[in-house]
């Protein structure tokens, strides 16, 4: 069965700080990674992610994915309190247009 | 337009009333998607369309969802007889295939009372 794990499920840190949040992934016939970012309903892309070891980049935020290993972590360095929200990890698969949705990192940010 | 949209942003009603939730994807996107989310967990899958046709609605919950997109952009969300079940933000999302990631709307949260 298709499944998509993060770690960890909440994380609380201080303004500043630099947080990793990790996704594992067990799925046939992977296409891609995606990362999102939630606050109140709607959750916001970030990345998407295909191939190995090459790493994305917005402003604070970058993501790496291990296709060998079956992982992707986010990270977001010098914390800011904008930046507490849930983090979505989701998978497509290349057998469907579905999304594989792990259940997030809830961070919070703490001034 | 420019994202995704949704209406109503808020919905509120009464066990076994009928209700319409509607989604403006973003211009040009073929495909979209309708997701729902319940507190504390990801979006769970309900239906997909690729232009007019659900290509798959296997995660339609039972008869008591259907969902329709006639014109090939705005698609329709319809819940009949809702339950205290159905309770949840109901989100919407299209894409272009081929270039990958979902773009969301802001969701429709949805209250049976």
């Amino acid at each position: 069965e298709d499944k998509v794990v993060q770690s960890p499920l909440s994380l609380v840190v201080h303004e500043g700080d630099t947080v990793t949040l990790n996704c594992s992934y067990e799925v046939t016939n992977f296409r891609s990674l995606l990362w999102y970012k939630q606050e109140k309903k709607a959750p916001t892309f970030l990345f998407m992610l295909t191939s190995s070891g090459i790493e994305k980049k917005s402003g604070r935020l970058s993501s790496i994915l291990d296709k060998k290993e079956l992982f992707s972590i986010l990270n977001i360095t010098a914390t800011q309190t904008g930046d507490s929200a849930v983090y979505l990890c989701a998978v497509e698969a290349n057998s469907n247009y579905q999304l594989i949705w792990g259940a997030g990192t809830k961070l919070i940010i703490k001034p | 337009g420019a994202g995704v949209s949704q209406t109503p942003s808020n919905k509120v009603t009464e066990k076994g009333k009928y209700v319409e939730l509607r989604c403006d994807p973003i211009s040009g996107h073929t495909a979209l998607y309708w997701y729902r989310q319940s507190l504390g967990q990801g979006p769970e899958f309900l239906i997909y369309f690729q232009g007019t046709g659900a290509a798959d609605d296997s995660g339609l919950p039972n008869d008591r969802f259907f969902a329709v997109r006639p014109e090939g952009s705005v698609s329709t969300l319809k819940i009949q007889r809702t339950e205290r079940g159905d309770s949840a933000v109901y989100l919407c999302a299209s894409s272009q295939p081929g270039l990958g990631g979902q773009f969301f709307g802001p969701g429709t949260r949805l209250t049976v009372l």
